[in-house]
């Protein structure tokens, strides 16, 4: 069955390091993925997505790399700074489509100043 | 910059009652979808929704629930007979062409 998980629960880094968050996919014709962000209280947000064509692609501060070999993700956060503290979830629309969303269980990060 | 809203914001209620919460998508989106995070849990898919009907629904989305578009601004959900384990945040979203669906700041139910 599908399934989107995450190897680290919860990842503490020092302000101004870089943050690097991973995720495991099982859905092998998945072709588009999405990492959200969600600060307390609050709805997720989208951060970035990637297409199963590509491997990588860079945002502001922000880089998701796509290794459908052994199917994983990875959310890289440049100079990692307070406002980046939020629980981080990847995510996995299977068909690129107006479908749903299917959503691993979420690594906190929490960034000591 | 445009975004999607719900209300309440925090909706308690007791066991057996019906409740609707809100939502009103972005204007030029046409796919809605409410998800519901238990609290620590990952988001979770309850249902989409396209052209005044269901386009898909979970396992979670059971005869108790149900959706409406009313009046072409909102989008509710409904839950006719609430139980405990019903307590959640339930969030809405919609879609723009791009695939990328924004995300409303969720209404906390708490079943009492």
């Amino acid at each position: 069955g599908e399934s989107v998980g995450l190897h680290l629960p919860t990842l503490s880094v020092q302000e101004g390091d870089n943050s690097i968050i991973n995720c495991a996919y099982s859905n092998s014709a998945s072709d588009y993925f999405i990492w959200y962000k969600q600060e307390s209280g609050k709805g997720p947000q989208f951060i970035i997505d990637i297409r199963s064509n590509m491997d990588k692609r860079q945002g502001q501060r922000v880089t998701v790399l796509l290794n459908k070999t052994v199917k994983h993700l990875s959310l890289q956060i440049a100079a990692t700074q307070p406002g980046d503290s939020a629980v981080y979830f990847c995510a996995e629309n299977p068909k690129t489509s107006y479908d749903k969303v299917i959503f691993g269980p979420g690594t906190s990060l929490s960034v000591i100043p | 910059e445009p975004e999607v809203t719900q209300t309440p914001s925090h909706q308690v209620t007791q066991m057996g009652q019906e409740v609707i919460l809100r939502c009103v998508p972005i204007s030029n989106h046409l796919y809605f979808y409410w998800y519901r995070q238990i609290l620590g849990q990952k988001v979770e898919f309850l249902v989409s929704f396209y052209n005044n009907e269901i386009s898909e629904k979970s396992e979670i989305f059971d005869d108790q629930f149900s959706v409406e578009r009313p009046d072409g601004s909102n989008f509710t959900l409904k839950i006719r007979s609430t139980k405990l384990e019903d307590s959640a945040m339930y969030f809405c979203a919609s879609v723009d062409n791009t695939y990328e669906q924004y995300f409303g700041p969720g209404t906390r139910l708490t079943v009492t």
